[in-house]
């Protein structure tokens, strides 16, 4: 079974400029998770999706982060426009719904 | 607002002998808890969980206390090996919370030869 592809695994940008990410998740896994995890520090939830709707974005940054599921399987989450403290590591996850989460790769985004 | 804590951000054992991960935690309606896993360039792998019915949960050379009254809970693993130096993240989430995660900052073990 593949896991949860990511890409890119490594951005690099200057602040002000636009990023984008994209996840797609285990085949048939209903909720997707999008967690920021800033150096030294553990994984934050930015927001989670179960289908193509939106469960809890209580935690994204609403005014320059924003995420998409079209058709309830890939997400994409954007950054509009980029600060320095951007930088991290995105994690996106998936789940059987309530279950167990997988976690990809992770896309690595530096902003000088 | 730190609800999950690991305190100790790196920990150095020698090969065969017990690796001893902590963690604590201040919000009182977490009542499931999981440890991951995680290798550089890879993301976090799950290890083991424990429901806050229980206060102990085996898997192989990995076992998970918990504390409640402390709101403390530790991951031991026996022996330690070379392949289980890694970060290790200690999470928690509230049942009928949707599934959310809330990790602790980890700790690094480093296992010697």
């Amino acid at each position: 079974e593949a896991g949860v592809a990511q890409s890119p695994r490594y951005k690099i940008i200057e602040k002000r400029q636009s990023v984008a990410f994209w996840c797609n998740p285990i085949s048939g896994h209903a909720t997707l998770y999008w967690y920021q995890q800033i150096l030294g520090q553990g994984p934050k939830l930015l927001i989670q999706f179960q289908n193509n709707g939106v469960v809890d974005d209580s935690q994204l940054p609403k005014d320059r982060f924003s995420a998409e599921r079209l058709k309830g399987v890939d997400s994409t989450l954007k950054i509009q426009p980029a600060k320095l403290e951007d930088s991290a590591v995105y994690l996106c996850a998936s789940s059987h719904y309530l279950n167990e989460q997988f976690f990809g790769p992770g896309t690595r985004l530096t902003v000088l | 607002d730190q609800q999950v804590k690991q305190n100790s951000p790196s920990l150095s054992v020698q090969e065969g002998r017990i690796s001893i991960l902590n963690c604590d935690y201040t919000n009182s309606m977490f009542d499931y808890f999981l440890w991951y896993k995680k290798y550089p360039a890879e993301g976090p792998t799950f290890l083991i969980s424990i429901s806050s019915i229980k206060d102990k949960n085996e898997d192989g050379r990995f076992t998970v206390f918990l504390n409640k009254s402390a709101k403390h809970l530790s991951l031991h693993i026996v022996p330690s090996q070379p392949g289980d130096s890694a970060v290790y993240f200690c999470a928690a989430s509230i049942t009928g919370g949707g599934n959310k995660l809330t990790f602790g900052t980890g700790t690094q073990l480093k296992v010697e030869l």
